[in-house]
């Protein structure tokens, strides 16, 4: 069984800084996606990043960008020059593509908060 | 990207009576949709996943006769939460995966998410 976690329950960060927010995994496959979402106030869950483990390359999406250890089973999220709409709760995912029927599995999340 | 529609965004019932949340994939087909829940803080709970024309698969702990799930469509599916009780308020989230073939292979790795509802049992 895959697990994932994330230790940190809260982070803050000054509005414009750099934070980073960790996650690690376990699992005994090879190929698999990692993702990072994002669940605003709102409560939308919003895919912010993915990664496929196949590529050593780390993904980037605009201010968004992730340091993937595969060996070490490490997947931590940087978010740079924070907003004030970064503030939310972020959950790293874990999958194993076996089909239509993949399940995602989750972290526990992390509460962010930039500050103004 | 793809967008779920989940209905209704808020729901009060009162104790022993049945609801239905509704989850409908707006511009793509849905072979596979799942079924969340989630405590407040807290992470998403996968409930089960369903799949168009069958039954669905819960997840160990998950009671099938309370939370009766039906994917009747390519487009949409019911989770009714039935003889409802104060433990059974959360907020419920569903997800739909674009069954698009192995030409949509990249995207078939992202689930995409309704708006969630949040049901108050009184």
């Amino acid at each position: 069984a895959q697990t994932v976690t994330q230790s940190q329950p809260e982070m803050s960060v000054q509005e414009a800084e750099t934070v980073t927010l960790s996650c690690t995994y376990d699992t005994s496959e090879s190929n698999y996606y990692l993702f990072w979402y994002k669940q605003p106030p709102s409560r939308q869950m919003i895919l912010v990043i993915r990664q496929e483990a196949y590529k050593q390359q780390n993904a980037t999406e605009n201010r968004f960008s992730v340091n993937f250890q595969k060996a070490a089973k490490s997947f931590s999220l940087k978010i740079s020059d924070s907003q004030l709409g970064d503030t939310a709760m972020y959950f790293c995912a874990f999958m194993t593509y076996t089909g239509a029927n993949s399940k995602l599995t989750f972290g526990k999340g992390i509460t962010l908060s930039v500050r103004p | 990207g793809a967008v779920v529609s989940q209905h209704p965004s808020w729901v009060i019932c009162k104790s022993g009576t049945s609801v239905k949340i509704e989850c409908r994939s707006l511009d793509f087909q849905a072979t596979t949709m799942f079924w969340y829940r989630q405590f407040p803080k807290q992470s998403l709970m996968l409930m089960a996943t369903s799949n168009e024309g069958s039954k669905a698969t819960y997840e160990q702990g998950v009671e099938k006769d309370k939370f009766l799930i039906n994917h009747a469509s390519l487009t949409l599916s019911t989770l009714t939460v039935t003889s409802a009780h104060p433990e059974d308020s959360s907020f419920y989230i569903c997800s739909a995966r674009d069954g698009g073939g192995q030409r949509y292979i990249f995207m078939n790795t992202e689930a995409f998410f309704g708006q969630g509802t949040r049901l108050t049992v009184v």
